[in-house]
């Protein structure tokens, strides 16, 4: 069956360190989506993309860079990690109708200390 | 004003009760709405569509007032395992919104014996 998985699904790094959070899908989607899940905030869109060498910033995208060199996956890089990242992490990817659901992995606990 | 506004709970409610959530969306162009479940420490996972001339699943039934630029989602006969949070999700349509999704904070809603 057609997946997303996300990797590692707890992390605990120091500030300062550079983290990358891995997402994979087999839909064969090609739009795909970071977010990430605070209290208070709800979720908020950090990068995405429509497709292989495209990349878009959302709402809360400093900080945060990804790329994506193929269909299946988009990591997710924090440059230099802070406390204020802390958060619970989605990947989702979706069809490329525009007006399609999106599906989520199963997401990424991150603490920075 | 938030784009997408719901009553974040929480809702306590016996078995068996009917309860309703409500959500308004501030953008009138948006094209596609959706009611999401998330259940605590896991991902956000599609309960249903809301279309136009409301739709009904079981025992959820989805409204959508485009006029009033609102959404409802209606649960009868409440199980134990309705409990999670619900998110209302808006798609606000073409241009530099396609394909994304926008999320309220979630309603809380705990159904107890």
């Amino acid at each position: 069956d057609a997946e997303i998985t996300q990797s590692p699904r707890h992390k605990i790094t120091e500030t300062g360190r550079q983290v990358t959070l891995a997402c994979h899908q087999t839909w064969n989607h090609n739009n795909m989506f970071w977010y990430r899940q605070d209290l208070g905030h709800g979720l908020r869109l950090i990068h995405y993309s429509y497709g292989v060498q495209d990349t878009n910033k959302g709402e809360v995208s400093d900080g945060y860079s990804v790329s994506r060199s193929n269909t299946e996956d988009l990591p997710l890089t924090l440059e230099s990690a802070a406390s204020s990242q802390t958060s619970v992490y989605f990947c989702a990817s979706s069809e490329s109708t525009g007006q399609e659901t999106q599906y989520f992995g199963p997401g990424t606990r991150l603490l920075v200390l | 004003r938030k784009e997408v506004e719901q009553d974040p709970g929480p809702f306590n409610v016996p078995e068996g009760a009917t309860v309703a959530f409500n959500c308004t969306y501030s953008n009138s162009a948006s094209q596609s709405f959706f009611w999401y479940r998330q259940d605590c420490r896991k991902e956000p996972k599609l309960l249903m569509s809301v279309y136009s001339s409301g739709n009904e699943d079981g025992r959820f039934t989805a409204q959508l007032n485009r006029a009033s630029q609102y959404i409802s989602l209606l649960i009868r006969d409440s199980k134990l395992s309705d409990s999670a949070t619900y998110l209302c999700v808006v798609n606000f349509g073409g241009g530099t919104s396609y394909g994304k999704l926008t999320f309220g904070q979630g309603t809380i809603l705990t159904v107890h014996p």
